[in-house]
């Protein structure tokens, strides 16, 4: 059974526009979270995380939030730029990493 | 610059066989771990090791061992290869109570 839910397999925005990529988790023992981006033939890079005892980090275009009692966190990229047309997948960590399906994000020009 | 390498970016191998995976981390981890990527299914973990000679089972560990003898250098064993095993194969590696994990670039492994 996943533990971390990306239910959209795909996304597709225009340049300039705002990306909004969502995740869902189920065990409760998750207290820190995180987004890597992935270019196919390459491992995941980190991208921006987000502690439990915090509902918002930003990072230059892209901002996590978490919402602990939904169990939901969301990634926003703005503007989303062609160069962030990659695969991003969501994780959440307690002792070890599990990560969900991962979200496609085409960014057109 | 942390530096996760996987000894190879792509493998072939025959039913049956013996296949070793190896990863070697520099920046002194604690932490390592196996995932597989597949379509639709995303990063599974297959095991991690926090120690040397330590090891945790993850989601899929069924048909895969590891090693850890060094703590630099994290081992996945497929005892018997299968075709159901071909995969994108990904090592990682964090800091023991550390969050970012830092992977290597992947082996593609095809087992016909």
């Amino acid at each position: 059974d996943q533990q971390v839910k990306q239910n959209s397999p795909s996304l597709s925005v225009q340049e300039g526009r705002i990306s909004i990529l969502n995740c869902d988790y189920t065990n409760s023992m998750f207290d820190y979270f995180l987004w890597y981006k992935k270019y196919p033939a390459e491992g995941p890079t980190f991208l921006i995380s987000i502690s439990s005892i915090k509902d918002k980090n930003e990072d230059g275009r892209f901002t996590v939030f978490l919402n602990k009692s939904a169990k939901h966190l969301s990634l926003h990229i703005v503007p989303s730029q062609p160069g962030d047309s990659a695969v991003y997948f969501c994780a959440a960590s307690a002792s070890d990493m599990r990560f969900g399906a991962g979200t496609r994000l085409t960014v057109k020009p | 610059d942390v530096k996760v390498t996987q000894s190879s970016r792509y493998l072939v191998k025959r039913t049956g066989e013996k296949v070793f995976l190896e990863c070697v981390q520099d920046m002194d981890h604690e932490n390592m771990f196996w995932y597989r990527q597949d379509p639709g299914l995303g990063l599974r973990l297959i095991y991690f090791s926090y120690d040397v000679k330590m090891k945790e089972k993850g989601d899929i560990p069924e048909g895969y061992s590891v090693s850890r003898e060094k703590k630099e250098r994290f081992s996945l064993i497929l005892e018997s290869a299968s075709t159901n095993q071909t995969s994108m194969y990904l090592c990682a590696s964090s800091f023991l109570g550390g969050r970012e994990a830092f992977f290597g670039q992947g082996t593609r492994l095809t087992v016909v």
